[in-house]
């Protein structure tokens, strides 16, 4: 089955600086690939997501890259706020696998004000 | 539109009795997702099932869990005889039929086992 990794799994920045979370999927076959975001004590929601027919989408100050190739894509976030500490997650989407969705372990991010 | 309704919040069971988590997905969503969190880690996943089908349940324990989702009603998460390992939260997602369409969340039941 399709395994993401995600690095790294903590990342602490100053607030106005960028912060970039990475992820890695085992198939290749791999076509939809959303980002989710988790505050404390909260449930995940989707803030981005990226089919395999697109490189890069951006929203605001959220933009994720996909590289087929290589099989990893990215979410990055400028100017950031406090209020973009979180948790944040990536998945990935094998198409032969119904609709399941494999997430990454997570990354805390900390943006100190 | 409503979305993915979670009940109850949070529940709390000693141990040896049965947890029961009830999860409706979003209107029109005919996919549903039960993962399970422990506190700061990721989200392990459970059980996907489909309208009264089973897709995939390789996540879940083979004994004493248990999940359901019948052609009328929500998607039931059940634990049977619950031990302390069991507090965490649990959280049911919901997705439309179209392969590629994200998953939306419920906001947890949060299960403590005294």
């Amino acid at each position: 089955g399709e395994n993401v990794e995600q690095h790294p799994s903590t990342l602490s920045v100053q607030e106005g600086d960028s912060a970039v979370i990475k992820c890695t999927y085992s198939d290749s076959a791999s076509n939809y690939f959303p980002w989710y975001k988790q505050e404390l004590g909260k449930r995940p929601q989707l803030i981005i997501d990226i089919r395999s027919n697109v490189g890069e989408k951006k929203d605001q100050r959220i933009a994720v890259t996909l590289n087929k190739t290589a099989k990893h894509f990215s979410l990055h976030i400028t100017e950031t706020q406090p209020e973009d500490s979180a948790v944040y997650f990536c998945a990935a989407t094998p198409p032969n696998t119904g609709n399941q969705f494999y997430f990454g372990t997570g990354t805390s991010l900390t943006v100190i004000p | 539109n409503a979305g993915v309704m979670q009940n109850p919040r949070h529940l709390v069971r000693r141990r040896g009795q049965e947890a029961r988590l009830r999860c409706s997905p979003m209107k029109g969503h005919s996919h549903v997702y039960w993962y399970r969190q422990l506190p700061e880690e990721g989200l392990k996943f459970m059980v996907y099932l489909q309208k009264e089908n089973i897709i995939d349940e390789s996540g879940m324990p083979k004994e004493r869990f248990s999940a359901e989702f019948p052609k009328e009603g929500p998607s039931i998460l059940r634990i049977q005889q619950v031990v302390r390992g069991d507090s965490a939260a649990y959280f049911c997602a919901s997705s439309q039929r179209d392969r590629r369409s994200p998953l939306h969340f419920g906001n947890g039941t949060r299960l403590t086992v005294t």
